[in-house]
Formats: C-alpha cells, structure tokens, sequence
C-alpha cells in the first residue's frame, strides 16, 4: 500500500525567514506530486505540479518554489515567508496513467508572524 | 480552460433529510469527475471518482451521476448524518496534463 508522509506537522515562522517543505510517497514508483495551499477557512489552491524527478510545473507560485530531488520527494521552498504564505500546505500524489484520482498527504500547517 | 462551479457557501441540513450538492463543469475534453471531503483539521480525502463507463460511484451512503449532457456531477445522499458534516469540493480532469480542476467547495453543516 502506498503512504504519503509530510513534514513537518506543523511549524511557526518569522516573515522573512526560509521555510522547505518536505512530502514523500512509499509504495509507488514514479507517481505525480503536486502541491497545494489553503488558506485558514480557505479553498484548495494547487501551486504546483510533477510528473518526473527534476520537472516541476508553476500553476500558481505565491512567492514559492518546488522541487523534486527524486522519484518519491516532492519539496516546497522559499527564502523569504510573508505574512500571507500562512494556511494548510497540502502534498498529493496520484497513480499517473490512466488514474487521475489525488490522494492527499496529511499536510503541513504553517503560521507565520 | 476547465472549470468546476459548486454551490458556494454554506448549505445547512437538518438530519434525516436528503442531501444534494451541486457541481457543473466545463471541459473541452471528456472529463473524469471527482468529489473530495475534507472535515476539519483533516487532508481531504477522495469520496467518489466518475467511472469511464456510465456505472454509478457510491461510497459511504454518498453517490453521483456523471450527466454530460447537463455537465454536472451532483453528489447526493439520502439521508443526511451528522458526522457528513465537512467541507466538499468537486474536481475535474479534463485535459491532457495531470492537473485535477478543483470547484471552490461547499460548507455542509447536518444539525440534529
């Protein structure tokens, strides 16, 4: 069976400081990644998206940056935080293929202040 | 592009009663329709997916019908329960990347 696992749970930062996400898929070879964010009381905002090791694509940036270092590691960056990248960064993973269906990670929650 | 509209807001239910959520889209593809829970402090999770061959997804008492006629993947229960209560967001794919189209979700809130 397939686990995703994201960290960390959670975390408090200062505006201006660096933040690196972490999200890691067990069980699957070669799945698509993507990020999202949500706001507090917010909807689902998809950032960005992959399909292999070292390919990311923007779907909306906010001020941030992804990578993928390898096949089961998706990472979300940024050297500076504002006071608005707060909320429910949320990690999914998908079978790739013919199944289009996302499964989500348990997300990060991020207060900046 | 493709786009998911939902019933926005909040829809207030007593228990016991039906339950319908509305989702439209437009695609110029041939979609694949989602429905996604999230209850509070929670990942969403996937409820339902659309099936390629017209069949009927049902899944915890929840289910719904793809109609491309009418580009609408309602989700209905028929009685509503007070552990439904979430958040819900319809998605589509519909084009040939690997992007899921989300709706902006609806707020069900069952009151006894």
């Amino acid at each position: 069976a397939q686990t995703i696992h994201q960290w960390p749970v959670a975390e408090i930062k200062a505006v201006g400081s660096p933040l690196s996400l972490g999200c890691t898929i067990k069980g699957k070879s070669s799945p698509n990644l993507y990020w999202y964010w949500q706001a507090t009381g917010g909807t689902l905002q998809q950032l960005f998206y992959s399909i292999t090791v070292g390919q990311v694509e923007s779907v909306v940036q906010l001020n941030l940056s992804a990578s993928r270092p390898k096949d089961d590691q998706f990472i979300l960056s940024t050297e500076k935080l504002l006071l608005s990248h707060s909320g429910f960064y949320l990690c999914a993973w998908s079978p790739g293929g013919a199944s289009y269906e996302q499964y989500f990670g348990p997300g990060t929650r991020l207060t900046v202040l | 592009g493709d786009s998911v509209t939902q019933t926005e807001g909040l829809v207030t239910l007593t228990e016991g009663l039906p339950v319908m959520l509305n989702c439209t889209y437009q695609s110029t593809y041939s979609p694949f329709l989602f429905w996604y829970v999230q209850h509070l402090n929670e990942a969403p999770k996937l409820l339902l997916k659309s099936f390629t061959d017209n069949k009927r997804p049902e899944h915890q008492g929840f289910h719904a019908t793809l109609h491309k006629s009418s580009s609408s993947f309602h989700l209905q229960k028929s009685s509503a329960q007070l552990s439904d209560s979430a958040l819900y967001y319809c998605a589509l794919r519909g084009g040939s990347n690997a992007k899921l189209t989300f709706g902006k979700g609806t707020k069900l809130s069952v009151k006894s």
